[in-house]
């Protein structure tokens, strides 16, 4: 089972920020914090990943709690296209477990 | 550099046949993963592998399923006597290194299988 939390939905307009909480209140501490998403049934893509400190790459930022039991993922300038489902996910090595995810629908 | 390669992309069998879906990883990697998604449900982990080994398959199925990566060659999940509840996207995916940091899995755009 997975071990995070998300919101089924969320709604941001295009050109302001998203920003996806996840919670993993389990979290063990050598376990990362990965971001994936998938756009329409097309294969999963990697966004981001971090253990404690925040990160930052040309897609997105990701802010993790100092207690590491929650995050955020941010997209600072959200288009049409970024409209998918958001998986959060923990894990050390090995294999991903995917949860429900959160349904981001960015409208114009 | 080509990324995750899957074949076929659509596949239709009827009950009882045999469904052979093939993953070619990114050059370079040596681990591979096997996923499935139903519609409209989230992705479920079957198998993970690295060359001529499963390291983790808790999410197989126990019968009709199977799946394989030679040291030659695509990573391979069979399905036997396929029923129509096998319907679904399989997707693949490929890793660098599978150790601490599973870092960046790079997945193909999947194999859509439909049972008649």
């Amino acid at each position: 089972d997975a071990k995070t939390t998300q919101p089924t939905s969320m709604d941001c307009a295009e050109g302001r920020a998203a920003n996806l909480p996840c919670n993993h209140s389990t979290i063990s501490g050598n376990e990362y914090v990965y971001w994936y998403r998938q756009i329409h049934s097309q294969g999963p893509q990697y966004i981001i990943h971090g253990l404690k400190n925040n990160e930052t790459n040309e897609m997105a930022s990701l802010i993790i709690t100092e207690d590491r039991k929650s995050s955020t993922l941010i997209l600072p300038h959200a288009t049409l296209r970024d409209t998918a489902v958001y998986y959060c996910i923990v894990a050390f090595g090995g294999k991903l477990i995917f949860g429900q995810g959160t349904e981001l629908s960015v409208k114009p | 550099n080509a990324g995750v390669m899957q074949n076929p992309r659509h596949l239709v069998r009827r009950r009882g046949q045999e469904a052979r879906l093939r993953c070619s990883p990114m050059k370079g990697h040596s681990h591979v993963y096997w996923y499935r998604q139903l519609p409209e449900e989230g992705l479920k982990f079957m198998v993970y592998l690295q060359k001529e080994n499963i390291i983790d398959e808790s999410g197989m199925p126990k019968e009709r399923f199977s799946a394989e990566f030679p040291k030659e060659g695509p990573s391979i999940l069979r399905i036997q006597q396929v029923v129509r509840g096998d319907s679904a996207a399989y997707f693949c995916a490929s890793s660098h290194s599978g150790g601490s940091n599973t870092g960046e899995l790079f997945f193909g755009e999947g194999s859509r299988l439909t049972v008649l």
